[in-house]
C-alpha cells in the first residue's frame, strides 16, 4: 500500500490568504506531482518534481509554487487564495528508479476559498 | 481534442453483474495503461497496470488493451456494492507524464 500523506484533508479559508498544502511520502520516490481535480474533469497537472531541487510547472501552475528540499516532502503554496482555487488537490509520487512506474496518490486536500 | 476520452456515466448495475468500463485515446505513443479506483473523499487507488496489448487479470478485474483501436477496458466480474466508486483510466507514453480520463461513476446495487 502506498504511503503518501496530505494535510490538511479539508481547508476553508478567506480570499487573499497564503496557504501551504503539505505532502509527504515514505517510499523514497524521486518523482512527485500535484494535480487539481474538479468534478467531471480530468486531473490537471499543476507542478511536478523529478528529484530534490528539481521542480517544473504543469498545465495549471499559475499562482502557485512548490519546493523540493527533501525527497519525501513536496509542499504546494498558494500566495493569495481566490475562490477560483476552490478544488480538490491531489499529491502523487512514483518510483524514479523504475522507468514505467505508475502513480500513487494521497487522499487529497479539499480546499474551499470564500 | 482530448488525449483520453472516458464515458462519465453514471453507471448503475445490480450486484453480481459484469461491468465494462472503457477509454479511448488518440495518441499512439501511449505505452502504459492504468486503471484507478477512487472512493468518495479519497485519493485514486491503483487497480490495474499494463503496458502491452492483450488482457491482464487480477481476481475479479481484467484490464484489456487494444493498441490498434486505441481502446482500453476494465471488466469487473461478480460486481459487489464495495465496487461502487469512480474509475479513472490513465495513460502514459514515457512514464513521466500521465493523461487521465474524466472518470466513470459506478454504483452497484445490492
Amino acid at each position: 500500500e502506498a504511503d503518501i500523506y496530505q494535510t490538511p484533508r479539508y481547508l476553508v479559508i478567506g480570499t487573499g490568504k497564503k496557504i501551504t498544502l503539505e505532502c509527504s511520502q515514505t517510499m523514497g520516490h524521486d518523482k512527485m506531482y500535484w494535480y487539481q481535480q474538479d468534478p467531471g474533469m480530468e486531473l490537471h497537472l499543476i507542478h511536478y518534481s523529478y528529484g530534490v531541487n528539481s521542480t517544473e510547472k504543469g498545465d495549471l501552475s499559475s499562482e502557485s509554487t512548490v519546493s523540493r528540499i527533501r525527497t519525501e516532502h513536496f509542499p504546494l503554496t498558494l500566495e493569495s487564495a481566490r475562490p477560483s482555487h476552490t478544488s480538490q488537490y491531489l499529491c502523487a509520487s512514483s518510483d524514479g528508479r523504475t522507468f514505467n512506474s505508475p502513480l500513487h496518490f494521497g487522499n487529497g486536500t479539499r480546499l474551499t476559498v470564500t | 481534442q482530448k488525449e483520453v476520452e472516458q464515458d462519465p456515466g453514471p453507471l448503475s448495475v445490480p450486484e453480481g453483474a459484469i461491468v465494462s468500463l472503457n477509454c479511448t485515446y488518440s495518441n499512439s505513443a501511449f505505452q502504459y495503461f492504468m486503471w484507478y479506483r477512487q472512493y468518495s473523499r479519497k485519493g485514486p487507488e491503483l487497480l490495474m497496470y499494463t503496458y502491452s496489448s492483450g488482457n491482464k487479470e487480477d481476481g475479479r478485474f481484467t484490464a484489456q488493451v487494444d493498441k490498434s483501436s486505441k481502446y482500453i477496458s476494465l471488466f469487473i466480474r461478480d460486481s459487489q456494492p464495495s465496487d461502487s466508486a469512480t474509475y479513472l483510466c490513465a495513460l502514459s507514453n514515457t512514464g513521466n507524464q500521465f493523461y487521465f480520463g474524466t472518470g466513470t461513476s459506478l454504483t452497484v446495487i445490492p
